[in-house]
């Protein structure tokens, strides 16, 4: 079975703090997606990743950056944490090809406080 | 640009019996995949069904299937004999098949009445 994990499931930090969200997929796929889901707007795009050291910004890249120096994981930075940066964030990941059913972590729930 | 639009944000349903949820969407585009994603309280997001924009048969996986309209770009899930495991956030979403980024709609979270 494909696997996604994420470093947190729940995760508190003050204003400012620099922050870093963890992806690591156990399935060689490509393709890597940082989301935001809020309530009542869905899921939206922060960036993803075609391949290691490529990203491409997506819906909502403001506040945010992104790393990958290797094909299983993809990083979420936060350089400077706002309070409107509490959300939960979903990491996904697919293989270049076929229908792209994008897997999901289990997300992770950032307060900023 | 593509849009995906779930006009229901809650529904409910008897256990045991069928609910139908609603998914429109927007593209100039003729090549593009469908998909229905479940999120259940836990928030693992998986996925329940998928449909080719090419394949004119509905797609169906055991208790669920979809209605797919093309000519009026509709795409709704349908699930017979609701069980309370079934209540979820529910997530239509769309991609183009030359692109790799997947657009969601909103949601609509289903209620399961025991």
């Amino acid at each position: 079975d494909v696997k996604v994990t994420q470093s947190s499931r729940y995760l508190v930090k003050r204003t400012g703090e620099k922050v870093f969200l963890e992806c690591v997929q156990d399935m060689d796929h490509e393709n890597m997606f940082w989301y935001r889901q809020d309530p009542g707007l869905g899921l939206r795009l922060i960036y993803f990743s075609y391949d290691v050291k490529m990203k491409e910004k997506g819906d909502i890249p403001e506040g945010y950056s992104v790393s990958r120096e290797k094909k299983e994981r993809f990083s979420l930075i936060l350089e400077s944490a706002s309070t409107n940066q509490t959300s939960m964030y979903l990491c996904a990941s697919n293989w270049d090809r076929g229908d792209n059913e994008q897997f999901f972590g289990p997300g992770t729930r950032l307060t900023v406080l | 640009a593509q849009t995906v639009t779930q006009s229901q944000p809650e529904m409910s349903v008897q256990e045991a019996e069928t609910v139908t949820l609603s998914c429109t969407y927007d593209t100039s585009e003729s090549d593009y995949y469908l998909f229905w994603y479940k999120q259940p309280p836990s928030r693992q997001m998986i996925l329940v069904i998928r449909q080719e924009a090419y394949k004119q048969q509905n797609a169906t996986e055991n208790r669920f299937s979809v209605n797919f309209q093309k000519a009026a770009k509709s795409f709704s899930l349908k699930i017979s004999d609701s069980q309370l495991g079934d209540a979820a956030m529910y997530f239509c979403a769309y991609r183009w098949n030359r692109d790799d980024k997947i657009i969601f709609g909103k949601g609509t979270r289903l209620h399961i009445l025991p």
